[in-house]
């Protein structure tokens, strides 16, 4: 049974950079579409992006130009950088795998909060 | 940008009743859709995929229909335990959810 399990610091300040892990055990992440979506208190689920275990990449294009996604085969871990935030990124964070954007298996998300 | 739209937002309903919701895209998405069910707390979980796919596991009672812009989502038999929120998915362009269906349990 895969299993994905997030990490990073919960508190980041205004016009840093966000950066959040995601530890993939029970299947190799030279398979499938690993994705970072995003859900902000009280409100509705974002994609933020995807990659595939060769490296290419499809962003939201909102967020496109803050956004890298990369991958870590000898961890089996994939990342997620928001680089320039605002309160506004505010929300829990998830990874997940799919066959595509198309998600079969979440992590359980964590909180990351924008604030000074 | 493809837009998702979901009706209603909330519904309230009683366990063995039907229910439906309604989700529609902004511009062709051919059967590139995906509905969630997300707990309070808990990460969203698939229930169907490719707009009427229902993935191993989920109960018989859902079921999906539905095309190019518009798709449904139907609980034949409302349960106590599908209380919750439902989002769609289209992944055919990017991907993009609705805004979500609160189903609220009489």
């Amino acid at each position: 049974q895969v299993q994905l399990q997030e990490s990073g610091p919960g508190l980041v300040k205004p016009s840093e950079t966000l950066s959040l892990t995601c530890t993939v055990s029970g299947d190799s992440i030279s398979t499938y579409y690993w994705n970072w979506i995003r859900q902000p208190p009280g409100k509705g689920l974002e994609w933020i992006g995807y990659i595939y275990y060769s490296g290419s990449t499809k962003y939201n294009p909102s967020l496109e130009s803050r956004v890298t996604i990369s991958v870590d085969m000898s961890k089996n871990q994939f990342s997620l950088k928001l680089t320039s935030v605002t309160a506004a990124d505010t929300a829990v964070y998830y990874c997940a795998r799919g066959p595509s954007a198309r998600i079969d298996y979440w992590g359980q998300g964590t909180l990351v909060t924008v604030s000074s | 940008d493809i837009q998702m739209t979901q009706s209603p937002s909330t519904l309230s309903a009683s366990v063995g009743d039907r229910v439906t919701i309604t989700c529609r895209a902004s511009q062709s998405i051919s059967s590139w859709l995906a509905w969630y069910q997300q707990k309070p707390g808990k990460a969203p979980k698939l229930l169907m995929y490719k707009a009427s796919s229902l993935k191993s596991g989920v109960p018989s009672r859902f079921s999906g229909s539905g095309s190019g812009t518009e798709f449904t989502l139907t609980i034949s038999s409302l349960q106590p335990d599908d209380f919750g929120t439902y989002y769609c998915q289209q992944y055919h362009s990017y991907s993009t959810f609705g805004q979500g269906t609160k189903v609220e349990i009489k």
